[in-house]
């Protein structure tokens, strides 16, 4: 099974609103990343979490960790239309250096 | 500055035929490098990883098989497709360790028919 899942599977929104997606895993990690794909093409790296804190920005992305729960968000503020791509949580566990796993990916949409 | 080549973009190739992939990373060096396996609307499915030269781990049994001729190069392949080896294929590579990301390459779209 897939050591992410993110939720929801897809999202549709306009621009302008914020977007916010969900992973959880499920054994304890070293890191968390999310990584962006456009369709057809490679993974961009967007932000790494790691296990000791709780919250990271960077320009409009905002990712929590709640270790506790083993969860995590992303949210997309003020979407625009090139923000449509598929999004991934990647999971670096503990006991698997080096490797990550990936999840299903949530698609999103931004409709302008 | 660091860069990841991966040919070719698409393949089709029929059932039964011999395959490989190619991937090149510039810029660094002793980088980690992996095969993704992505099926449609799916996430990455980790096939192969590197930690150096000649040293190959395997995550699933399967068709396929890796090789690192060369520390900055990374080949995937078979000796006969089979249909379901069909999907898109990710190389990326990392600076090794934990806490670092990965750089993907653009991907190798490949049609077993």
């Amino acid at each position: 099974s897939q050591q992410g899942e993110e939720d929801p599977q897809a999202l549709s929104i306009q621009e302008g609103e914020n977007a916010t997606m969900n992973c959880s895993y499920k054994t304890s990690i070293n890191n968390l990343q999310w990584y962006r794909q456009n369709s057809g093409r490679g993974l961009v790296h967007l932000i790494l979490i790691r296990s000791n804190e709780r919250e990271k920005h960077s320009g409009r992305l905002r990712v929590t960790l709640d270790t506790s729960k083993k969860s995590s968000s992303l949210l997309i503020t003020a979407s625009r239309a090139a923000d449509t791509a598929s999004y991934f949580c990647a999971t670096d566990k503990t006991d698997s250096w080096g490797k990550l796993q990936f999840g299903a990916g949530t698609q999103v949409v931004v409709t302008p | 500055s660091q860069t990841i080549h991966q040919w070719p973009a698409t393949l089709v190739q029929p059932v039964g035929s011999p395959l490989s992939l190619e991937c090149t990373v510039e810029g660094t060096s002793n980088p980690n490098l992996y095969w993704y396996r992505q099926a449609a609307g799916r996430g990455l499915q980790l096939l192969f990883y590197s930690v150096g030269i000649g040293q190959i781990s395997s995550e699933v049994p399967q068709n396929l098989s890796a090789s690192r001729p060369q520390d900055r190069q990374f080949i995937l392949s078979s000796k006969k497709l089979l249909l379901s080896d069909s999907g898109f294929y990710l190389c990326a590579w990392s600076f090794g360790g934990s806490y670092n990301e990965e750089f993907f390459g653009p991907g190798t779209r490949l049609t077993v028919l």
